[in-house]
């Protein structure tokens, strides 16, 4: 069955510093989606990054960045120059590419501190 | 502009009343899909829908119902809500495709009491 993992329950990072959110999966599809969504404190669920299984480089968006060790089955999230406004609730998801259903980690809640 | 509606945002209600959660999409996306957020237990689905008139169980579907007469529309139906319904929904809506992302309505906060 297809998993997520994320076993950093919190992070602390300073403002400025780059920060990495581990996450680990678990599937035997050789075709599947990564996500990383952030929550913040308001609730809203908000997309930050995608990479495919596929996927020859680690995808970049702005100061994200996906870590792909597909051997390894990670896809670890770095945010580069932490923001204040960075602290939020991340969320690892997995794409089954059987149902489209988001398989879900159970999140890291980052804080940001000056 | 782009996007998911909810409604209520914010319901509280008894055991039993049943209630009708509404969700739309203005994206003409053929994916649509409920989970709830439970804390420490991150999201899990409760129902999806890959297109109109068809819909399948996720992961924790007692308690609820859903109906997909529409494309734009995926209304959460709990026909005798329980207390331990009581949580965070969220609807989300896609391209039917493995590569695209979802876009996540602003959530439902559901208290059973």
């Amino acid at each position: 069955a297809q998993k997520i993992t994320q076993t950093q329950p919190g992070m602390f990072v300073q403002e400025k510093e780059a920060v990495t959110l581990d996450c680990t999966y678990d599937t035997s599809d050789p075709s599947y989606g990564l996500f990383w969504y952030k929550q913040p404190s308001s609730g809203e669920m908000i997309f930050l990054i995608y990479q495919g299984s596929y996927d020859q480089q680690n995808a970049t968006e702005g100061r994200y960045s996906l870590n792909f060790q597909k051997a390894r089955k990670s896809a670890n999230l770095v945010i580069s120059a932490s923001q204040l406004g960075d602290s939020a609730m991340y969320f690892c998801a997995m794409r089954d590419p059987g149902t489209d259903k988001l398989i879900f980690g159970t999140g890291t809640r980052l804080q940001v501190f000056p | 502009e782009a996007q998911v509606t909810q409604n209520p945002r914010y319901l509280i209600t008894v055991t039993g009343k049943k209630l009708t959660v509404t969700c739309s999409q203005n994206m003409n996306h053929e994916y649509m899909s409920w989970y709830r957020q439970d804390p420490g237990l991150g999201l899990r689905q409760i129902y999806y829908s890959m297109n109109v008139e068809v819909t399948d169980k996720g992961d924790v579907p007692e308690g609820y119902k859903v109906s997909r007469k529409e494309k734009r529309n995926f209304p959460l139906i709990l026909e005798s809500p329980s207390p331990n319904q009581t949580s965070l929904y969220f609807c989300a809506s896609s391209v039917g495709h493995l590569a695209y992302e979802q876009y996540f309505g602003p959530g439902t906060r559901l208290t059973v009491t």
